[in-house]
Formats: structure tokens, sequence, C-alpha cells
């Protein structure tokens, strides 16, 4: 079992929907939990951390964390071209060294 | 500006060669990460670090060596028997919990 499950996609919405996107942890220990947007060809940058079950906003973005399930997700409220990009989830796990283990992605595409 | 420096941006080997990709970090963070990136594929990990003078293999270790003599830096050397090298190397640092990333090596085997 991997560390860090994503789909891999794509997942195509249209443009004005609601992209949602998911993904689930195996250590129950882990803290932290992060989403990163990767454009093709550039490094990742960070968009949204969320450290406790329940929902966090961000302008168009909200982090969603389920502790229990061991479940975070990612939703971007009116999708937009610019939106299409590959989205990592990353999670830090519990003990002395807190690694960060990453997905492997999801690919977004909005189609206008 | 505090960050993660890459060098080279692009960077060209020919086969047989070792070749060593530079990472350095000034945001004082203890662990620092390699990835690999194929093309349209997701993270893969080389290589983990989390204090000086110890690292960890990562899922796909094999051709590749680092070393981690100061907090700051974290080489990266892609040896001849990496038989498939060309990517898109990407070295991260994080401290506590958030990772941060530079921008990235494209190397290439000609």
């Amino acid at each position: 079992q991997k560390e860090v499950e994503q789909n891999s996609g794509p997942l195509s919405v249209p443009e004005g929907a609601i992209a949602s996107l998911n993904c689930t942890y195996s250590d129950r220990g882990s803290q932290s939990f992060f989403w990163y947007r990767q454009y093709s060809g550039k490094s990742p940058e960070l968009i949204m951390s969320i450290y406790s079950n329940g929902d966090k906003e961000d302008g168009r973005f909200t982090a969603q964390l389920n502790k229990a399930s061991q479940y975070v997700s990612l939703l971007i409220r009116d999708s937009q071209p610019s939106d299409s990009a590959t989205y990592l989830c990353a999670v830090t796990h519990s003990g002395g060294y807190q690694k960060v283990t990453f997905g492997t992605g999801t690919k977004l595409q909005v189609i206008p | 500006d505090g960050g993660i420096t890459q060098s080279p941006k692009y960077l060209f080997r020919k086969e047989g060669q070792n070749v060593t990709l530079s990472c350095e970090q000034n945001l004082n963070h203890d662990a620092m990460y390699w990835y690999r990136q194929d093309p349209g594929q997701g993270l893969r990990l080389i290589y983990y670090s989390q204090i000086v003078n110890d690292f960890q293999k990562g899922d796909i270790a094999e051709g590749y060596s680092v070393s981690r003599e100061k907090k700051e830096s974290f080489p990266l050397t892609v040896t001849s028997a990496q038989k498939n090298p060309t990517a898109f190397y990407l070295c991260a640092s994080s401290r506590r919990d958030r990772a941060f990333f530079g921008q990235g090596t494209r190397l290439t085997v000609v």
C-alpha cells in the first residue's frame, strides 16, 4: 500500500464547475496535510495546508480533512482554464523526523 | 531572499558519465529531498535526508548517490549505472512540516 494515494486522472471538468480532488494516506499518526499545484515543466507550489479535521477555505480553494477516514480532499470552485495543472497531495508523518511524503498527483483539465 | 537553489537548470550528459546536480537552501531546513519526474508522471523519491551526515534511499535510489556534509547542501550524483537518467529532477527541503521546492534541473542524455 502506498503511503499517499491519488487517482492520476486526468480529471476533466468544464469551466465554472467544481473540481474535486481526493487523497488517502496510510499513516494514522500523520499530522499535517498539504496540496501543491504543479504546472507542466515547473516545480510544485504550495496552495493549501490543513492540520485539523474539517474544512479550510482560501478563495476558490477548500481543503477538507477527515482523519478518521484518512482522507483529504481539495475542492476548486468556479474552475478556470488556468487551474489546469497537476495537484499533489502531501502528508507529514508522525515521529521524531517529520518526513513529507507526496502522492503521485492528479492531473486536472478545465475545459473552456 | 530565502529559498532553494538548484543548478544547473539544464544539463546534458554523455552516456557513461557521472554528473552532479546541485541543491542549496538557506531556509535552515533540516530535511532535504530529491525527486525524479518523467514526462506526464508524478514525483518519485530518490533520496532524502533528515539531518547532516545521514540520508535514506527512496523508491528509486539505484544509479544515484547523495551526500549531506552541510545542512545547506544536498547534491545528487547521477552515475553511469543509471541507465535512463533523462528526466526532470526536483530538490525540496522542509522543516517540521511543509516542503518547498527548487526550480528543478532538466537532465538529458546525449
